[in-house]
């Protein structure tokens, strides 16, 4: 079946605005993460959503940071006033029993 | 904040040698994995070890887990130009309310001449 998919695959955008990515999961996988990665750096966990439970939002950096599952499929997760640290490629995952994850290709976000 | 760190940062072999890098972790783990990513996008899951067993196997793949030295290691054999890319471990703490959530290390850059 399809894996992972997110949108845009790339996001250039001011300094300021606000964006949003998109997530796309594997069709029935239960959980739902969202990680970032910058220039040369490993992966930062920003935020995990399993289920109907609350989310575990203790890796957003900054209140700028939000995300939001609906209807237990697609996730966005959004910035605010975004910032020039904030340019990473944002990497969505989805999982069945939270083992093994799969990953998206991606989106590129350049705040200039 | 991170939970791996791999070791060599960097990694350059011939084809036909075998690649192996190492990943240490800090805390206790439920499971142990290990991700490949091509030209900085999405990751392709290699293979999970759990904290209860010491080797496993998949293809040219090979993975120990030392839970008391806190260590893994990957070893790829027979290297191909085709496995140049990063390569990170990636831990599933025990516990808590964050099950499933997936601790990464700054991953090794391997790079196979053909």
């Amino acid at each position: 079946g399809a894996g992972v998919s997110q949108s845009p695959s790339n996001k250039v955008t001011e300094k300021g605005k606000d964006v949003e990515l998109r997530c796309d999961p594997i069709s029935g996988h239960t959980a739902l993460y969202w990680y970032r990665q910058s220039l040369g750096q490993g992966l930062e966990f920003l935020i995990y959503f399993q289920g109907n439970s609350a989310p575990d939002k203790s890796g957003l950096p900054s209140d700028r940071f939000s995300a939001e599952r609906t209807g237990g499929s697609v996730s966005t997760l959004t910035i605010q006033r975004t910032q020039q640290e904030d340019s990473a490629v944002y990497l969505c995952a989805s999982s069945y029993r939270a083992e093994t994850q799969y990953f998206g290709p991606g989106t590129r976000l350049l705040v200039l | 904040s991170q939970q791996g760190e791999e070791d060599p940062q960097a990694l350059s072999i011939q084809e036909g040698e075998n690649a192996t890098m190492n990943c240490s972790y800090k805390t206790s783990i439920n499971n142990l994995q290990w991700y490949r990513q091509n030209s900085g996008r999405g990751l392709v899951h290699l293979i999970l070890i759990r904290s209860n067993e010491r080797e496993k196997h998949s293809g040219r793949l090979r993975v120990t887990l030392d839970t008391s030295k806190k260590s893994s290691s990957l070893l790829i054999t027979a290297s191909r130009a085709a496995d140049t890319a990063s390569y990170f471990c990636a831990t599933v703490r025990l516990g808590g309310s964050t099950l499933g959530r997936l601790y990464f290390g700054r991953g090794t850059q391997l790079t196979v001449w053909p």
